[in-house]
């Protein structure tokens, strides 16, 4: 599986936008890219996934670049509940092992 | 409610004394596995299973041993734990072993003294 990069925090306010970046530069062209979040020490939770195109759902948004070498997760507008620490996982199918990294640890600031 | 349960959630036990930690989903998922985290290393996969009584090893099987006989039961075995088996552990299901959108159980933790 293709290796991610994220930085390993970030601060984000209340009501704000959280953008948070993630490159792969290796990834291969049938490899998706997850992300997931951990709030504290519970079990991690999906956010979304995708393999080319932009994908919404009601959690949040992730922009993949053309080349897919990289790509962004946004909350769009960030709560309190949102401060966890946020995964970006390449893979292919058929194998379910995610190997999560050390993540970006996101704080959201009254 | 759709859920990944496990138990017990806090479990504090001796070196030597058999274990067994319950995973239970209601979601009918083919997939099922187990993984352990701790400060440093992320989540590792101890085991996995694809369907009823096809399991595979992860990356960190030493020590455990699992068991498929049910869809929705995934038990993770630890014959004679030892302290460095102290950790956090979650399980997890997925509909399918190509999807990767995988539910997680709200954790273990396990210390083992």
């Amino acid at each position: 599986d293709a290796k991610t990069t994220q930085p390993p925090s970030m601060d984000c306010a209340e009501g704000r936008a959280a953008n948070l970046p993630c490159n792969h530069s290796t990834i291969s062209g049938n490899e998706y890219v997850y992300w997931y979040r951990q709030i504290h020490s519970q079990g991690p939770q999906y956010i979304i996934h995708g393999l080319k195109n932009n994908e919404t759902n009601e959690m949040a948004s992730l922009i993949i670049t053309e080349d897919r070498k990289s790509s962004t997760l946004i909350l769009p507008h960030a709560t309190l509940r949102d401060t966890a620490v946020y995964y970006c996982i390449v893979r292919v199918g058929d194998n379910n092992d995610m190997r999560f990294g050390a993540g970006t640890r996101l704080t959201v600031k009254p | 409610e759709a859920q990944v349960t496990q138990n017990p959630r806090y479990l504090i036990t001796v070196t030597g004394k058999k274990l067994t930690v319950t995973c239970s989903q209601n979601m009918n998922h083919e997939y099922m596995s187990w993984y352990r985290q701790d400060p440093g290393l992320g989540l590792r996969q101890i085991y996995y299973s694809m369907n009823v009584e096809v399991t595979d090893k992860g990356d960190v099987p030493e020590g455990y041993k699992v068991s498929r006989k049910e869809k929705r039961n995934f038990p993770l075995i630890l014959e004679s734990p030892s302290p460095n088996q102290t950790s956090l552990y979650f399980c997890a299901s997925s509909p399918s072993s190509g999807i990767g959108t995988q539910y997680f159980g709200p954790g273990t933790r396990l210390l083992v003294l």
